[in-house]
């Protein structure tokens, strides 16, 4: 079985400029998260999805950031435009509908210069 | 509101010698508490995990916790060290709901840097 998929894993990109996070879950499971840690913090809670449907998007950090999840399946998460403080790894995590528990992905490095 | 403590920045042992990681908690609710372990240029791996059953959870590699609820505390041990073991851990606490359900949001603790020395 596949685990949960993220692309790009490493992504640079200019101050200003707009970037576009994949996750693949792994099938089936119902619910979608992103987390992103900050160098020398901790890893903190971005957003959560229901199938499509955004559960919970208290951690999101402004309106630069923009998450979907289309049909249920894979989530895009949009920075734009991107701002030097995005610089992070964005995790994408992946649970069944009782979500005690979750499977993440590798996560893709941002880099904003 | 949930928050975690990991006490120890970093970890510095030899091989062959015992692993305590420490971790104290605060929840509102019934907590499931959780460790994860990220290798260097990995993703972040469920070590084990504690939903109100036993209170000593046994995990993967030979890792074990023990949910304290009077000390609130879910501290990471195991008996002897190897080399794969060096990783950065997280402690992690996840609420269940007034009703029992859990929404699945996680918060982490600062993660502990264990160093495995031959």
């Amino acid at each position: 079985e596949a685990g949960v998929t993220q692309f790009p894993s490493h992504s640079v990109i200019e101050k200003g400029q707009t970037v576009t996070l994949r996750c693949d879950p792994i099938s089936g499971h119902d619910n979608l998260y992103w987390y992103r840690r900050v160098m020398g913090k901790e890893i903190k809670f971005l957003l959560h999805f229901v199938k499509e449907s955004k559960q919970d998007e208290s951690g999101m950090p402004n309106n630069r950031f923009l998450a979907e999840r289309t049909g249920g399946t894979y989530s895009t998460l949009k920075v734009q435009p991107a701002e030097l403080e995005d610089s992070g790894v964005y995790f994408c995590a992946s649970s069944t509908t009782r979500g005690l528990g979750a499977f993440f992905g590798q996560g893709t490095r941002l880099t904003v210069v | 509101a949930q928050s975690v403590t990991q006490l120890d920045s970093h970890v510095s042992v030899s091989e062959g010698t015992p692993v305590l990681l420490r971790c104290n908690y605060s929840s509102s609710y019934s907590p499931s508490l959780f460790w994860y372990v990220q290798h260097p240029n990995k993703g972040l791996q469920l070590l084990l995990k504690y939903t109100s059953a036993a209170t000593l959870v046994k995990g993967i590699n030979g890792f074990e916790a023990e949910f304290k609820k009077s000390e609130t505390s879910f501290h990471l041990t195991k008996p002897s060290a190897h080399m794969s073991d060096a990783a950065e851990y997280f402690c992690v606490v996840s609420d269940l709901g007034a009703g029992g359900t859990s929404y699945g949001k996680l918060t982490f603790g600062q993660g502990t840097i264990l160093t495995v020395h031959p």
